[in-house]
């Protein structure tokens, strides 16, 4: 079972900043937080993931509260085609352990 | 740098045919993991090999059986396939050299059984 939970849906203007969340409040010392997202049919797609710092690339940023029990994926100004389905995703970080994917919350871009 | 490219991109098949998908890594890329994608059931990890040995394996059937090849390509190949094998079926390569695998999708085949 996914060990993560996020909203089931959320709506953001283009241009905006959409911020999702992640509940992830039985995260272990050694997991780490990745996120991915699935446009249409397509295959998942990796964003960003981080341990306990935040992490920023040119996709998007990752906030991770100090008592890593929930984050924040960040995309700072939100477009058409970043509307997808977003997963966080909570993952040992030693050895190449398996994706669990959860429902992932569905980002609708609105113009 | 190419993608992971997955083969066929789509496929039909009748109940009690089997079917063989293929994927191809990133340059370099030593391990492929396979998932399946269903409406019902979600994204559920399948397998993964690593130099030329399954490494992990999801609770799958016997029926769902993959191998990779020397050159880290790797396919995976369902028998006597069932109407609930109909889903988009995603390859998933990483380097394996480090601690930290972050796993680079296909864009999946999408296998429909009738």
């Amino acid at each position: 079972d996914a060990k993560t939970t996020q909203p089931t849906s959320m709506d953001c203007a283009e241009g905006r900043a959409a911020n999702l969340p992640c509940n992830h409040s039985t995260i272990s010392g050694n997991e780490y937080v990745y996120w991915y997202r699935q446009i249409h049919s397509q295959g998942p797609q990796y964003i960003i993931h981080g341990l306990k710092n935040n992490e920023t690339n040119e996709m998007a940023s990752l906030i991770i509260t100090e008592d890593r029990k929930s984050s924040t994926l960040i995309l700072p100004h939100a477009t058409l085609r970043d509307t997808a389905v977003y997963y966080c995703i909570v993952r040992v970080g030693a050895g190449n352990t398996p994706l669990v994917f959860g429902k992932g919350t569905r980002l609708s871009v609105i113009a | 740098k190419a993608g992971v490219t997955q083969t066929p991109r789509y496929l039909i098949k009748t109940r009690g045919q089997q079917v063989t998908l293929s994927c191809s890594p990133i340059s370099g890329h030593r391990s492929v993991s396979w998932y399946q994608q269903t409406p019902g059931q979600g994204l559920q990890f399948l397998f993964e090999y690593f130099s030329e040995t399954q490494r992990n394996k999801g609770n799958f059937p016997g029926r769902f059986s993959g191998r990779q090849f020397s050159n880290s390509r790797s396919e995976m190949n369902v028998s006597t396939l069932e109407l609930g094998d109909s889903a988009l079926y995603l390859c998933a390569s990483s380097l394996a050299q480090t601690h930290q695998e972050t796993q680079y999708f296909g864009p999946g085949t999408r296998l429909l059984v009738l």
